[in-house]
């Protein structure tokens, strides 16, 4: 089983109707991170969260809301989608360096996507 | 924020050839990470660079970070199909994985 699992993995919904990406992970990290991915445009970040009472604007949060409703969970909602949400959605997750050693990179661990097509 | 520029954006080799990627920033980089996708599924982690002038390898992939902490360069020795998809370079603003800045990516294909 992936450790970090994205649901739905593919959806295709109108302009206006409300959507929820879900996200969630058995790593038992902290912090967790939405970032969409376009065409030309690499991956950019939507929110990220260091702990379940921490929630943070990434740079193109605006359109989006989280919610975070356990160390495990995170999910991000689209209240009204419109045509320029059209993505590739990935939730990642990472720990702090500095708590497992040289060892640990920090890196990100991400889910295998969910691509979200609003027509 | 720091902004990545990667080049080239796209690139066809032929099995068996070299190629370099690189990935340059505005910013002084404190942690400079190399991911690959495959063409639309998630981002696995390749190396990442810290210190200036350091060198990684991985398999026949080296990633270097250059002394002023400003440029990383991707290179692939004896391209293989399997080195095809998508190599992005992502750095934050400390060495840790906090708000990641990701380049636009670079498109790899192998041809036979």
């Amino acid at each position: 089983d992936a450790d970090v699992t994205q649901t739905p993995r593919n959806r295709i919904t109108k302009t206006g109707k409300r959507i929820m990406l879900e996200c969630s992970q058995t790593k038992g990290h902290d912090r967790m991170y939405w970032y969409r991915q376009d065409p030309g445009l690499g991956l950019r970040l939507i929110y990220y969260s260091f702990d379940v009472k921490d929630i943070n604007k990434g740079e193109i949060s605006d359109g989006y809301s989280v919610s975070r409703q356990a160390q495990a969970k995170f999910s991000l909602s689209l209240e009204s989608a419109i045509p320029n949400q059209t993505a590739l959605y990935f939730c990642a997750t990472s720990t702090f360096r500095g708590f497992s050693g040289a060892k640990n990179t920090g890196e990100l661990f991400f889910g295998e996507g969910s691509r979200l097509t609003v027509l | 924020s720091q902004e990545l520029e990667q080049s080239p954006q796209s690139l066809i080799v032929q099995e068996g050839k070299n190629l370099t990627i690189n990935c340059t920033s505005s910013k002084t980089l404190y942690g400079l990470y190399w991911y690959k996708q495959k063409y639309g599924e998630g981002l696995i982690f390749l190396m990442m660079l810290q210190k200036g002038g350091e060198e990684k390898s991985h398999e026949k992939i080296t990633a270097k970070l250059d002394e002023k902490k400003q440029q990383s360069s991707l290179h692939i020795t004896a391209s293989q199909p399997s080195h095809a998809g998508i190599y992005l370079c992502g750095a934050g603003r400390t060495g840790t994985a906090s708000k990641l800045t990701f380049g636009t990516g670079t498109r790899l294909q192998v041809t036979l």
